[in-house]
């Protein structure tokens, strides 16, 4: 079956510093990649989409220049949360997709802004 | 207005019973429907996809869909307390390929 590797699983950052969050297909090539965030408690709020050599898509009220997604490969897209802020403590996973094996989640990144 | 719309619960049943969950979507291009499980802390795994009216069965779960009414459903039989997680129900629109997530509901399998 697809696998998704997503990395790290937790990260701990001082606010104002920025972390990278790596999402890769490990067995198959995904067209369409995308970030969700978690609250506690709530559901997984779609950020953003991103297609291999274009510019991601986000939705609305997600701050692009803070949320930097990189989609240089079939198999990686990175997200990127510059100058965070406590308030950006939350759970990040992502998805791959392949219309063969349709959605496949990554096993998500507990980030931790302090 | 939200999309994909679940009672949040909890939901609570003994362990035997049959656990019915239900899910409505406001978009009637909606062309496919997903159920999630997910366990606290971990990212959601797929249990059931539907894309045509009617029941579909896959070992103990089965997810109903009615397109005219915008409802999808999914029943859990002989549940288990393994089974208490999060269930979240999404849908793929008819215009784009991404997943479009209701709030969930919490099961409780009570031993």
């Amino acid at each position: 079956g697809a696998v998704v590797s997503q990395h790290p699983s937790r990260v701990i950052c001082k606010s104002g510093t920025s972390v990278k969050i790596e999402c890769r297909s490990l067995d198959f090539q995904a067209t369409t990649m995308f970030w969700y965030r978690q609250f506690p408690k709530q559901s997984l709020m779609l950020m953003a989409t991103s297609n291999e050599g274009s510019k991601a898509t986000y939705e609305q009220g997600v701050e692009k220049d803070k949320f930097l997604i990189n989609h240089a490969s079939l198999t990686l897209s990175t997200l990127t949360v510059t100058s965070a802020h406590p308030e950006d403590s939350s759970f990040y996973i992502c998805s791959a997709m392949d219309r063969t094996y349709g959605y496949t989640f990554g096993s998500g990144t507990r980030l931790t802004v302090v | 207005q939200k999309e994909v719309e679940q009672n949040s619960g909890p939901l609570s049943v003994p362990e035997g019973a049959i656990a019915s969950l239900n899910c409505t979507y406001s978009d009637r291009g909606s062309q496919s429907f997903f159920w999630y499980r997910q366990y606290s802390g971990k990212s959601p795994e797929l249990i059931m996809f539907i894309y045509s009216n009617g029941d579909k069965e896959d070992g103990r779960f089965t997810a109903q869909l009615n397109k005219a009414s915008q409802y999808v459903s999914l029943l859990i039989r002989d549940s288990q307390p393994s089974d208490s997680a999060t269930y979240l129900c999404a849908t793929e629109g008819d215009s784009s390929y991404k997943l479009i997530f209701g709030s969930g509901t919490r099961l409780l399998v009570r031993p």
